[in-house]
């Protein structure tokens, strides 16, 4: 069975400060994707990574998809209230999509 | 253009009753996802189409839950003698293809059909 172990569950940081949150799994994956979730709202897909080793930026947001294909990280740096929210990865299954648990992300101004 | 539209957007049913849930995807995504979200936590896939076929139904957590696909385009899904631990929010998403090929072809979501069983 794929699974997707995401840490840390929770973070809560002051703005303007960085973090990193992990996204790994036993099973290689073809590609991982990032979705972030607003409240009330479905998840909306920031980047998918294909490649062992990518890097991708989306402006403070950095992703990459490691060597081995295992396991992915997004770095935000400089945080802002704006970044908060519930922050998925996700891996190709059997025709369908895996996701990680989440990581929840309260950016405090 | 449209995105996916789900309704209801909240219900409240009493423990027992059966409550039916419904997706309208993209038009044209041959794909369409059933997911489930307790509070706080990631998503639970239930089921998904290949147009009017569900090749995979190993998600769903019980013989009461159910779900169809009509006219590749509109889908339900049934909840019978809904119990309390079937609260959570129900997302569904559609796509122009079928994971795996998920680079060409993202998860488009819905905004979910929040359900709370008293």
């Amino acid at each position: 069975t794929q699974l997707l172990e995401q840490s840390p569950q929770f973070l809560s940081i002051q703005e303007g400060e960085n973090l990193t949150v992990y996204c790994n799994s036993s099973s290689v994956f073809s590609s991982l994707q990032w979705y972030r979730q607003e409240p009330g709202e479905g998840p909306v897909l920031l980047v998918t990574v294909v490649t062992g080793g990518e890097v991708k930026k989306l402006k403070r947001l950095t992703f990459q998809f490691g060597d081995a294909r295992k396991d992915s990280s997004l770095h935000i740096t400089a945080a802002q209230p704006g970044d908060t929210g519930l922050y998925l990865c996700a891996g190709p299954g059997r025709g369908k999509l895996i996701f990680g648990q989440g990581t929840e992300l309260s950016v405090k101004p | 253009g449209a995105g996916v539209s789900q309704s209801p957007s909240n219900k409240v049913t009493e423990k027992g009753k059966d409550v039916e849930l419904r997706c309208d995807p993209i038009s044209g995504h041959t794909a369409l996802y059933w997911y489930r979200q307790r509070l706080g936590q990631g998503l639970e896939f239930l089921i998904y189409f290949q147009g009017n076929s569900a090749p995979d139904k190993s998600g769903l957590p019980s013989d009461r839950f159910s779900a169809e696909r009509t006219g590749e385009s509109v889908s339900t899904l049934t909840i019978q003698r809904t119990q309390q631990e079937d609260s959570a929010v129900y997302l569904c998403a559609s796509s122009s293809n079928l994971v795996p090929r998920i680079s060409n072809s993202p998860l488009h979501f819905g905004n979910g059909t929040r359900l709370t069983v008293t």
